[in-house]
């Protein structure tokens, strides 16, 4: 069962507007969330996280928003810049059952000039 | 520090041949993991290990598989009697657990397996 679903498979956005990815999941016993970016032929790389105590995080250009009564969070990207396209994983963990990621299946961004 | 190191990158292989994979961790990070990636999904728990001990298996993890690390730095991934279905891209991963904290973890580029 998908714990995490990013419901949005993929999303274009011109150079300067505002990105914004979102992601659902459905246990509520998920404290830590995190955000991966994936280019083609690599691996996931780490961007930004929140734990389930703040309801906001920044990190120059990324924000991301959590509102644990609609179990969602969201990733800003703003500006947008075409060096950002790749897919984006949201990542879900509850640290009192073992530290395995739940991943959503990913938004791929495609950021045009 | 080079990042997680994995190897080989590609390998293609019949079915019902084993399979080993390579991960050299971040050399600070004490937790290791691994990770499977098919086509159009996001990374799936295998297992982790907290030094040399293997402390969680998902139910994917199948008895066909198997996964080490012996001295607590690098680990191999086994796969044996590989099948079709086992073609994806397997992710190691490292982080740093310091009491509470466990910082978030570090990808390497991952080996991605064909079966034939």
């Amino acid at each position: 069962d998908q714990q995490v679903k990013q419901n949005s498979p993929s999303l274009s956005v011109q150079e300067g507007r505002i990105s914004i990815l979102n992601c659902d999941y459905t246990n509520s016993m998920f404290d830590y969330f995190l955000w991966y970016k994936k280019y083609p032929a690599e691996g996931p790389t780490f961007l930004i996280s929140i734990s389930s105590i703040k309801d906001k995080n920044e990190d120059g250009r990324f924000t991301v928003f959590l509102n644990k009564s609609a179990k969602h969070l969201s990733l800003h990207i703003v500006p947008s810049q075409p060096g950002d396209s790749a897919v984006y994983f949201c990542a879900a963990r509850n640290s009192n059952s073992g530290y395995a990621l739940n991943f959503g299946k990913g938004t791929s961004l495609l950021v045009t000039p | 520090d080079t990042g997680v190191s994995q190897n080989p990158r590609h390998k293609i292989t019949k079915r019902g041949q084993n399979v080993t994979f390579r991960c050299d961790p971040i050399s600070e990070h004490n937790r290791l993991y691994w990770y499977r990636q098919t086509l159009g999904q996001g990374p799936e728990f295998l297992t982790y290990f907290q030094n040399e001990a293997q402390l969680e298996k998902s139910r994917l993890l199948s008895d066909r598989f198997s996964a080490e690390r012996p001295k607590g730095s690098f680990s191999t991934l086994e796969i044996q009697r590989t099948e079709q279905g086992d073609s994806a891209m397997y992710l190691c991963a490292s982080s740093l657990a310091v009491g509470s904290y466990n910082s978030p973890l570090h990808f390497g580029n991952g080996t991605r397996l064909t079966v034939t």
